[in-house]
């Protein structure tokens, strides 16, 4: 399989744990993106990286987010103190770089990580 | 603030029937595109449409992009009960330095068998 894989698929935690997850892009791409999505809602945009380099950060994520992207493969989004209103579904997304004089972004998502806080 | 405003919010028909659902903006974007998606999944990329009065068609499914690039379309013709979903529409800005995605309100569809 060549897609957007997100692991785990469900979490539970209780409030003030820390939790992390992972998504691994496809292979060549080398944009990703992580969205957060609550019910009944369109995705909303956390951040970007490109390769390794983290680029754009949502006034969304709050200073109990972090990021990474370590070696321009996989990226790890951590949660620090988790509290209820954390509790949504996290979604990855990978795209490749055109360079092409048209700003033209396609992405595609992975299966998301879904995280209740009790 | 970009915004995407999709209408209607929800959809009930039944199989056979014909439906538009549309995504409008008072931005421009450089491109918009279409996803679905079902519940607890990801969504999944439909088309992407990026030049100001393209029209595609992916076999039922007709997507507009409209002429001054802040609005689209999705047509549906013959729903089918595995057309059910949540359709989201979401824009690239233009000229933005970003290359993240705004999304709509979405629409969420059922169709009845």
């Amino acid at each position: 399989d060549t897609g957007v894989s997100q692991n785990p698929r469900h979490k539970i935690t209780k409030r003030g744990q820390n939790v992390t997850f992972r998504c691994d892009p496809i292979s060549e791409h080398n944009r990703l993106y992580w969205y957060r999505q609550t019910l009944g809602q369109g995705p909303e945009f956390l951040t970007y990286f490109q390769n390794e380099a983290q680029l754009e950060k949502s006034r969304l994520l709050s200073d109990r987010f972090s990021a990474e992207r370590p070696k321009g493969s996989f990226s790890t989004l951590e949660i620090q103190r988790t509290e209820q209103g954390d509790s949504a579904m996290y979604l990855c997304a990978s795209s490749l770089r055109r360079d092409i004089p048209t700003s033209y972004n396609e992405q595609f998502f992975g299966p998301g990580t879904r995280l209740t806080v009790l | 603030t970009q915004l995407l405003e999709q209408s209607p919010q929800f959809l009930s028909i039944q199989e056979g029937e014909n439906l538009t659902v549309y995504c409008n903006s008072s931005s421009v974007f450089s491109s918009l595109q279409w996803y679905r998606q079902e519940p607890g999944e990801g969504p999944v990329l439909l088309v992407t449409v990026v030049t100001g009065g393209e029209v595609k068609k992916l076999k039922r499914l007709t997507f507009q992009f409209g002429d001054a690039r802040k609005d689209s379309s999705l047509h549906i013709t013959a729903a089918q009960p595995g057309d059910t979903g949540l359709y989201l529409c979401a824009g690239v800005a233009y000229g933005g330095a970003t290359n993240k995605l705004i999304f709509g309100t979405g629409t969420l569809l059922a169709v009845q068998p």
